[in-house]
């Protein structure tokens, strides 16, 4: 069964500073997709970045990248220049794809950004 | 841009009592997914649906039962309610397109069970 890992419960960043959050997972297939979603206090669930596990390419989105090691199954989100707006729950998520498309999450890491 | 609507956001229960959440997914998009947040959990997958066809079951309890409709719109209705069903849930939709595409989540529904 695929599982996702986060390591780290709470995680702290001084504003306009650099932060990344880990994330593990576990999986048999070779074909499959990754997530970062950021639910701040308001319990929303916002997409951050996507990755697809046939591409070598690590995906970027702004200020959020990402550091996609395969064999390792591993998959780090960085934050660059840190926002106040950016202190939320942060959630790893797996997907397989296809007809079994949905996300298995991670337990999340709470992130708090310091002025 | 349009974005997953679920009604209501807020829902007051007995125990013993039935809900219906409902979850009105993006134009175009054909696949429905419920997840269940736990207080200071991370989301559960309960079902999804496929062009109004059942395509996963999850965790969800036989208290549970779901449906698409013909215009792709979701409704979760929960009988019997338990103190343990109160909790965050979630609607989220997809395009499938013959490959992953991403989910995307509505606001909530946040139902308390008393």
């Amino acid at each position: 069964a695929q599982t996702v890992t986060q390591s780290q419960p709470e995680m702290s960043v001084q504003e306009a500073e650099t932060v990344t959050l880990s994330c593990t997972y576990d999986t048999s297939e070779s074909d499959y997709y990754l997530f970062w979603y950021k639910q701040p206090p308001s319990r929303q669930m916002i997409l951050v970045i996507r990755q697809e596990a046939y591409k070598q390419q690590n995906a970027t989105e702004n200020r959020f990248s990402v550091n996609f090691q395969k064999a390792a199954k591993s998959f780090s989100l960085k934050i660059s220049d840190s926002q106040l707006g950016d202190a939320a729950m942060y959630f790893c998520a797996y997907s397989y794809g296809g007809a079994t498309n949905k996300l298995i999450f991670g337990t999340g890491t709470l992130l708090a950004v310091q002025p | 841009a349009a974005g997953v609507i679920q009604s209501p956001r807020h829902l007051i229960k007995e125990k013993r009592e039935t809900a219906t959440l409902k979850c009105y997914p993006i134009p175009r998009h054909d696949t429905v997914y419920w997840y269940q947040q736990g207080p200071g959990q991370d989301p559960q997958f309960l079902i999804s649906f496929y062009e109004k066809m059942q395509s996963d079951k999850g965790s969800i309890p036989d208290r549970f039962s779901a449906q698409q409709f013909s215009d792709y719109h979701s409704e979760l209705n929960m009988s019997s309610l338990e103190l343990g069903d109160s909790a965050l849930y979630f609607c989220a939709s997809s395009r499938t397109s013959g490959v992953t595409d991403t989910q995307y989540f509505g606001p909530g529904t946040r139902l308390t069970v008393l």
